[in-house]
């Protein structure tokens, strides 16, 4: 039992590329979302999804695009990287959205946009 | 809409010492409250939580919260810190229909 595993750990962009964010959990959780950590900030949802099939925006969505294909994965995709988008990206999942249910983290990955 | 409060930004105690966190909540009904702990390089670890009932929760590594409405506040308490404590402890609060909302953080230092 994995927990929730991200890929990759850190990566470094240039402004306009694009890539995915990899997020999967082991756990047959319902419910995933992705967070940003700024410093200062706190944590602040993106997106999050009750289950395959369904994904609805947070916080911060702007920039971001996701889909849940399969219960295990949920992953970010950035389109077009800008400096903004430099951060610390948690994904999260719990068994149902309800938030009597723990959600488990997991270990995040560092990106930088230059 | 709910919004969370950390006073402090950052805090320094001696190990041995005891420990006190101040989260603060605005939300008109009773909240769910939440805290994790980041420890370096990690992601969040739940260390509590309060949906109802008795107002002092126990959680995992010692630490306890107690709720209290009448300040609208949910302060993490340690009686005594040890080094592996040195982290970064974050409060969150829910309405129970909605996602957590996340406080800024409070970074916590422990020296010798």
């Amino acid at each position: 039992n994995a927990g929730v595993t991200q890929t990759p750990k850190f990566q470094v962009l240039k402004t306009g590329q694009s890539m995915t964010l990899q997020c999967a959990q082991d756990m047959n959780h319902e419910y995933m979302s992705w967070y940003r950590q700024d410093p200062g900030m706190g944590l602040r949802l993106i997106h999050y999804s009750v289950g395959a099939g369904i994904t609805d925006q947070g916080e911060v969505p702007n920039g971001y695009n996701v889909s849940r294909s399969t219960t295990e994965d949920f992953p970010l995709r950035l389109l077009s990287a800008a400096p903004s988008q430099t951060s610390v990206y948690f994904c999260a999942s719990s068994y149902s959205p309800l938030v009597t249910d723990t959600q488990y983290f997991g270990p995040g990955t560092r990106l930088t946009v230059l | 809409a709910q919004s969370v409060t950390q006073p402090d930004i950052h805090i320094t105690v001696s190990e041995g010492a005891s420990l006190e966190l101040r989260c603060n909540y605005s939300y008109g009904a009773t909240p769910y409250l939440f805290w994790y702990v980041q420890s370096p390089g990690q992601g969040l670890q739940l260390l509590l939580k309060y949906f109802s009932g008795d107002t002092l929760v126990q959680g995992i590594k010692g630490f306890e919260a107690e709720f209290k409405r009448s300040q609208s506040s949910f302060n993490l308490r340690k009686p005594s810190v040890h080094w592996s404590d040195a982290a970064e402890y974050f409060c969150a609060v829910s309405s129970g229909n909605t996602p957590l909302v996340f406080g800024k953080g409070t970074r916590l230092s422990v020296i010798a």
